[in-house]
């Protein structure tokens, strides 16, 4: 069965550096969702992604945040200058169609900044 | 926005024991998923189900979306079962991004 994939399943980095987290969606998948979980709380909203542009975004996702989708398979989400209060799960999902339909998430990228 | 609430925040059973997991919302939905997060952190796909009843083994979820609410029933529970269940929602009037709830934690003990 298709499934979106994460890299990596773990990151540290120092305050202050710009990470990328990486995500391949399901193949045949048409949107794309980055979401965030600081531990302990439930799981936020960041962006939506269709037809190479934001559809749509969060207050949290400020000028910080970038996405790109890269080439026909990768979709990424970049944080320029990482703040501590930025260490959470990072969860990437896929639709294959966007208002009503079932979103896929992969396993999450856990971000710790130190 | 729209408001999801999930009960109980808690929930600590014995195994074999069965559990219903309710999630209510506060505006009309058209994408209603559940998810189990694992010790790992990962989230799990449970149900994809804005309306109606499914089944997948000792799970079932019924929506009655006229209602606002959804049902998560366990039954013989075992305790791989433990973690946290997230409800999630989309509007019918907006885009797409899922709100979730704050999570029911089910301890299934041995």
């Amino acid at each position: 069965e298709p499934e979106v994939t994460q890299t990596p399943s773990h990151q540290v980095t120092q305050m202050g550096q710009e990470v990328i987290l990486r995500c391949v969606p399901i193949s045949n998948h048409l949107y794309f969702y980055w979401y965030r979980q600081i531990l302990g709380q439930k799981v936020e909203f960041l962006v939506s992604f269709y037809n190479n542009e934001i559809s749509e975004k969060s207050e949290i996702f400020d000028d910080q945040f970038s996405v790109e989708r890269p080439d026909g398979s990768n979709f990424t989400l970049k944080i320029r200058s990482t703040k501590l209060e930025d260490s959470a799960m990072y969860f990437c999902a896929s639709s294959a169609q966007g208002v009503g339909y079932e979103q896929y998430f992969g396993p999450g990228t856990r971000l710790t900044v130190t | 926005g729209i408001q999801v609430e999930q009960s109980p925040p808690d929930l600590i059973l014995q195994e074999g024991a069965n559990s219903t997991l309710r999630c209510n919302f506060s505006d009309s939905v058209n994408n209603l998923q559940w998810f189990h997060q694992n010790p790992w952190g990962q989230l799990i796909n449970l149900f994809y189900i804005p309306s109606g009843t499914k089944q997948n083994g000792r799970l079932s979820a019924t929506t009655v979306a006229t209602e606002r609410y959804s049902l998560l029933y366990i039954s013989s529970s075992q305790t791989t079962d433990s973690g946290v269940y997230f409800c999630a929602v989309a509007v019918i009037q907006g885009a797409q991004k899922l709100v979730f709830g704050q999570g029911t934690r089910l301890t299934i003990n041995p």
